[in-house]
């Protein structure tokens, strides 16, 4: 059975700093990897997708890596403002059976003070 | 990006009654729609995949008398909670497959129900 953990699961940073948030997986035959931003009381924001073939994938401020062989990724957030405060959750869909479900990690919360 | 479109966004209801969350997929066809409950502070749990004109697929667990789908078309899925109870309250949240963005899942903005 396919277990996601996200570390930390709460984190406080100044504004204007770099901060990775961390992904694990325990079955590392995934179809993809998806990382989503929550914010109080609402839906989820898809933020990056990766694919199983792919490494990493950028999108202005962010970059999320895989390593699928170890069962890790990382979110990596540049130059952190206040609007970046959220839950980030990670997901990954697939594993042994082919399973087309995501299966979502418990979320990091991240606040960034001004 | 494309859009998923949720239905209330927040409901209250007394209990003994249903209620019907839509969950539309706006710009694109969705033959897979799922649904999800979550907990405060609790991640998301999967409770039932739906399939476009079949039967939807539970998870272990969660009563499908209770919890009826209905995904009529390629872009509406419906989650009716019927006989709600208070413990029913929580937030609920639909997802559908993009099949033509490589597969990337799109969330709705959530609906809070709240049982009374």
């Amino acid at each position: 059975k396919q277990e996601v953990t996200q570390i930390p699961a709460a984190l406080s940073v100044p504004e204007g700093e770099n901060l990775v948030l961390n992904c694990s997986f325990t079955d590392s035959a995934i179809y993809n990897l998806q990382w989503f931003r929550q914010d109080p009381g609402k839906g989820l924001t898809s933020l990056l997708l990766i694919q199983s073939s792919q490494r990493e994938q950028t999108s202005g401020r962010l970059n999320a890596s895989l390593d699928k062989s170890s069962g890790r990724s990382t979110l990596y957030i540049a130059a952190s403002q206040p609007g970046d405060s959220a839950t980030y959750l990670c997901a990954v869909r697939g594993g042994r059976g082919g399973s087309e479900k995501l299966v979502f990690g418990k979320g990091t919360k991240l606040t960034v003070n001004p | 990006g494309a859009v998923v479109s949720q239905h209330p966004s927040w409901v209250i209801c007394k209990s003994g009654t249903s209620v019907k969350i839509e969950c539309r997929s706006l710009d694109f066809q969705a033959t897979t729609m799922f649904w999800y409950r979550q907990f405060p502070k609790q991640s998301l749990m999967l409770m039932a995949t739906s399939n476009e004109g079949s039967k939807a697929t539970y998870e272990q667990g969660v009563e499908k008398d209770k919890f009826l789908i209905n995904h009529a078309s390629l872009t509406l899925s419906t989650l009716t909670v019927t006989s709600a109870h208070p413990e029913d309250s929580s937030f609920y949240i639909c997802s559908a497959r993009d099949l033509g963005a490589g597969n990337t899942i799109y969330f709705g903005e959530g609906s809070w129900l709240t049982v009374v």
